[in-house]
């Protein structure tokens, strides 16, 4: 089975400028989760997907949003875009049905530098 | 609140030598516990996952890890490192707490992991 993909993998941005992701979950799986790894705060969660619907979100500004098509793949969002905003951003997929319990599988990241 | 905290920002150790890598986690019943590892600029690769049972769980590349309730802990080890086991581990933890919970984990710091010939 194909891996989690991410696109593109690196990103050059410079502030006021939107900016969206793609992620491809595994084959089968229903369930996206979105994250942002910075050196300072780490790995934070952003939100999550489930057969086209938010069910969980994180505490990030409104300008973070997402979203996910009928195929799963999952599309992130973010808008006026801030030097802070600089970091990985991590999907990970899992099947959705399991609970807390399932295994996040993650994909390499998309690299984004604003400036 | 719920949190994992990773004791340990970087730990280097020789090449053969034995290894734990600390993790803690602050909740009031027992989370489902994941050991994440991440070489430079990759993703996260799961080593090993604990939800119940067996307190002693072994994971891939010949990690194990140990939940110990009493210290709300969850250890990670490896008896015998590898230079490639050089990266950055990540302690994860979900917590049952209905819809906030779904498809979040909540990480620790990480730990660096150098390892010297």
């Amino acid at each position: 089975k194909a891996g989690v993909t991410q696109t593109p993998r690196y990103l050059i941005k410079t502030r006021g400028q939107q900016v969206t992701l793609s992620c491809s979950p595994i084959s089968g799986h229903r369930s996206v989760s979105w994250y942002q790894q910075t050196p300072g705060q780490g790995l934070q969660f952003l939100f999550e997907y489930f057969s086209e619907t938010q069910r969980n979100k994180g505490n990030f500004p409104g300008r973070f949003s997402g979203r996910q098509f009928s195929n799963s793949r999952s599309e992130m969002n973010v808008s006026t875009l801030e030097l802070g905003d600089s970091a990985l951003y991590l999907c990970a997929s899992s099947l959705g049905t399991g609970g807390p319990r399932e295994t996040q599988y993650f994909g390499p990241g998309t690299r984004l530098l604003v400036l | 609140a719920q949190s994992v905290t990773q004791p340990d920002i970087h730990i280097t150790v020789s090449e053969g030598a034995s290894l734990e890598l600390r993790c803690n986690y602050s909740y009031g019943a027992t989370p489902y516990l994941f050991w994440y590892v991440q070489s430079p600029g990759q993703g996260l690769q799961l080593l090993l996952k604990y939800f119940s049972g067996d307190t002693l769980v072994q994971g891939i590349k010949g990690f194990e890890a140990e939940f110990k309730r009493s210290q709300s802990s969850f250890n990670l080890r490896k008896p015998s490192v590898h230079w490639s086991d050089a990266a950055e581990y990540f302690c994860a933890v979900a917590f049952n707490a209905g819809g906030t919970s779904y498809g979040k984990l909540t990480f620790g710091q990480g730990t660096i992991l150098t390892v010297h010939p």
